[in-house]
């Protein structure tokens, strides 16, 4: 069955440095999405991203933040300089256009951990 | 912001017997409602959907009740199984134009099915 892929699974990194999620959508979706889900608090939606722009974005995805598909596989998170409260597991989905297009595939999550 | 609550962090229920998971909802442009399941270390998987036209969908051992009036879907598990363990998410999408694919989630949750 097709899968969402997300590495790293699992980053560590000190507050200030920048990070790059990455995440490889299923291949015949076109709606690419970040979410993230802080330690405790509800799965929120960061960004959605569709025909090579951005369609959504919530307050959470500010300056900091962006997204990319570098090519015709991979879709980016980058995070610039990272803080504390930026630890969270991110959460990569996709989804398709048409009738499925409203249930999203996600991705087993990034865990970054900001010290 | 608590646009989709469910109020019950835990259930525990017998193999075997019903399992019945609740949301409600404040939002009255939701017009897509899902139910997510999740193991721990895993990304959300899709498990069932409704349409806000709709007041009741069924996959296999798997029913969601939609009450618009009240605001109010459930999930039912029948008969539920110790493979059903899992935190449960309820979440759900505004109905406006465009690309919108942003999802609200509550916080889960938790269900123990004990053999």
């Amino acid at each position: 069955e097709p899968e969402v892929t997300q590495t790293p699974s699992h980053q560590v990194t000190q507050m200030g440095q920048e990070v790059i999620l990455r995440c490889v959508p299923i291949s015949n979706h076109l709606y690419f999405y970040w979410y993230r889900q802080i330690l405790g608090q509800k799965v929120e939606f960061l960004v959605s991203f569709y025909n090579n722009e951005i369609s959504e974005k919530s307050e959470i995805f500010d300056d900091q933040f962006s997204v990319e598909r570098p090519d015709g596989s991979n879709f980016t998170l980058k995070i610039r300089s990272t803080k504390l409260e930026d630890s969270a597991m991110y959460f990569c989905a996709s989804s398709p256009t048409g009738s499925g297009a409203n249930v999203l595939t996600f991705g087993a999550g990034s865990r970054l951990t900001v010290l | 912001d608590q646009q989709v609550k469910q109020n019950s962090p835990s259930l525990s229920v017998q193999e075997g017997r019903i399992s019945i998971l609740n949301c409600d909802y404040t939002n009255s442009m939701f017009d897509y409602f899902l139910w997510y399941k999740k193991y721990p270390a895993e990304g959300p998987t899709f498990l069932i959907s409704i349409s806000s036209i709709k007041d009741k969908n069924e996959d296999g051992r798997f029913t969601v009740f939609l009450n618009k009036s009240a605001k109010h879907l459930s999930l039912h598990i029948v008969p539920s199984q110790p493979g059903d363990s899992a935190v449960y998410f309820c979440a759900a999408k505004e109905g406006r134009a465009g690309n919108n694919r942003k999802l609200i989630w509550g916080l889960g949750t938790s269900l123990a099915v004990n053999p």
